[in-house]
């Protein structure tokens, strides 16, 4: 299977804790997306990446989280001193850079599922 | 700045009736519109897409979507419900290109036999 791959589905911390969730995305794909869902909402957009270069990031993602993609492959995502508020499910999504025809179809992994105490 | 408003976070309808989510939605620039479908224990996938060609889209497994400018609108229709169809549907907006993709609440649909 060549999905979007995440891991670790599952991460349950204490507050205080930091954390790291990877994803791999699609091969050929050199765009790649984080967001965020809480239950009760629909995806919330985090931060977006093309290649190595961090293109665009949410006001959401406060100073304790960071995003990386070193070498335009896979990315990390990473949140210091968590909160209970940060408890939620983080998406990974990649796409191809292919024109209008290809614009918005984005490719989902599972999630990784955060659950701070 | 885009959005989209989808009404009705629940519907429920029969096996064999006539399966209608909305979505109305909001861009500053003629929007590129999608549903995606997530299943339980599954990520999103798209179902549909408009991206300015025909305004009537069809999608995978019978669904299809209209796209309305006049009521900035683009429901999600799908003539006769199948239990296999309960799922979590959500509407989503982008302004084209490489630009991020804004999602609505979702609404989740049940199937009832």
């Amino acid at each position: 299977d060549t999905g979007v791959s995440q891991n670790p589905r599952h991460k349950i911390t204490k507050r205080g804790q930091n954390v790291t969730f990877r994803c791999d995305p699609i091969s050929e794909h050199n765009r790649l997306y984080w967001y965020r869902q809480t239950l009760g909402q629909g995806p919330e957009f985090l931060t977006y990446f093309q290649n190595e270069a961090q293109l665009e990031k949410s006001r959401l993602l406060s100073d304790r989280f960071s995003a990386e993609r070193p070498k335009g492959s896979f990315s990390t995502l990473e949140i210091q001193r968590t909160e209970q508020g940060d408890s939620a499910m983080y998406l990974c999504a990649s796409s191809t850079q292919a024109g209008a025809l290809k614009a918005g179809e984005l490719f989902f992994g599972e999630g990784s599922r955060l659950t701070v105490l | 700045a885009q959005s989209v408003t989808q009404l009705g976070s629940h519907v429920s309808v029969s096996e064999g009736a006539l399966v209608l989510l909305r979505c109305n939605y909001s861009s500053s620039v003629p929007p590129y519109l999608f549903w995606y479908v997530q299943y339980p224990n599954q990520g999103l996938q798209l179902l549909l897409k408009y991206t300015s060609a025909a305004t009537l889209v069809k999608g995978i497994n019978g669904f299809e979507a209209e796209f309305k400018k006049s009521e900035t609108s683009f429901h999600l229709t799908k003539p006769s419900a199948h239990m296999s169809d309960a799922a979590e549907y959500f509407c989503a907006v982008s302004s084209g290109g490489y630009q991020k993709v804004t999602f609505g609440i979702g609404t989740k649909l049940q199937v009832i036999p």
